[in-house]
């Protein structure tokens, strides 16, 4: 059975701080795998996208690694700032050939960048 | 602007009742999917569609029934057959058929069972 974890579920850091969010899954035969912003009763918003064959992505202060033997992908934030302050969630994606099979949420990470 | 648009922002139901949850986007992209959300649980994926006239069932479909109709639109019906309805509403759509490109999520709609 698949499943999406992540790690704290809550995290509060200081001002400029780097910091690391953990999600783990099982089945490590991933499509790919997302990385969501969430403001508190806002939708979505896409940060990051690794597909299977990838190991980083960067966005600005964002990083996030991939290691799919592992079961594994972090996000990365470096030098936080306090609108940083959201829920984080990662998305993992399993494909049958090329023809949508699962995703599955994280229940994400609560993170407040203390100023 | 491109972007999903999601109304009503807040719903509010008597028990018995359907309600219909809209979701429309102008991005041209081919996918649409309905998840709920629950209070500290992650996204639930209630139904999706890869292309007009197509939908399939995600993992929380029962109660729920939806159309698409039109490559823009995908609305969601909540029936009196959804035990617990109360919850947060979200639709996204990705460019190509099935493929998991960047999923592209709307404001919400929060319905809440009175």
């Amino acid at each position: 059975k698949q499943e999406v974890t992540q790690i704290p579920a809550a995290l509060s850091v200081p001002e400029g701080e780097n910091l690391v969010l953990n999600c783990s899954f099982t089945d490590s035969a991933i499509y790919n795998l997302q990385w969501f912003r969430q403001d508190p009763g806002k939708g979505l918003t896409s940060l990051l996208l690794i597909q299977s064959s990838q190991r980083e992505q960067t966005s600005g202060r964002l990083n996030a690694s991939l290691d799919k033997s592992s079961g594994r992908s972090t996000l990365y934030i470096a030098a936080s700032q306090p609108g940083d302050s959201a829920t984080y969630l990662c998305a993992v994606f399993w494909f049958r050939g090329t023809s949508y099979d699962k995703v599955i949420f994280g229940p994400g990470t609560s993170l407040s960048v203390i100023p | 602007d491109g972007g999903i648009t999601q109304s009503p922002k807040y719903l509010f139901r008597k028990e018995g009742q359907n309600v219909t949850l809209s979701c429309e986007q102008n991005l041209n992209h081919d996918a649409m999917y309905w998840y709920r959300q629950d209070p500290g649980q992650g996204l639930r994926l209630i139904y999706y569609s890869q292309i007009v006239n197509d939908f399939q069932k995600g993992d929380i479909a029962e109660g729920y029934s939806v159309s698409r109709e039109k490559k823009e639109s995908f609305p969601l019906t909540v029936t009196s057959a959804q035990k617990n309805p109360t919850a947060f509403y979200l639709c996204a759509s990705t460019d190509r058929q099935g493929a998991a490109d960047t999923q592209y999520f709307g404001p919400g709609t929060r319905l809440t069972v009175l």
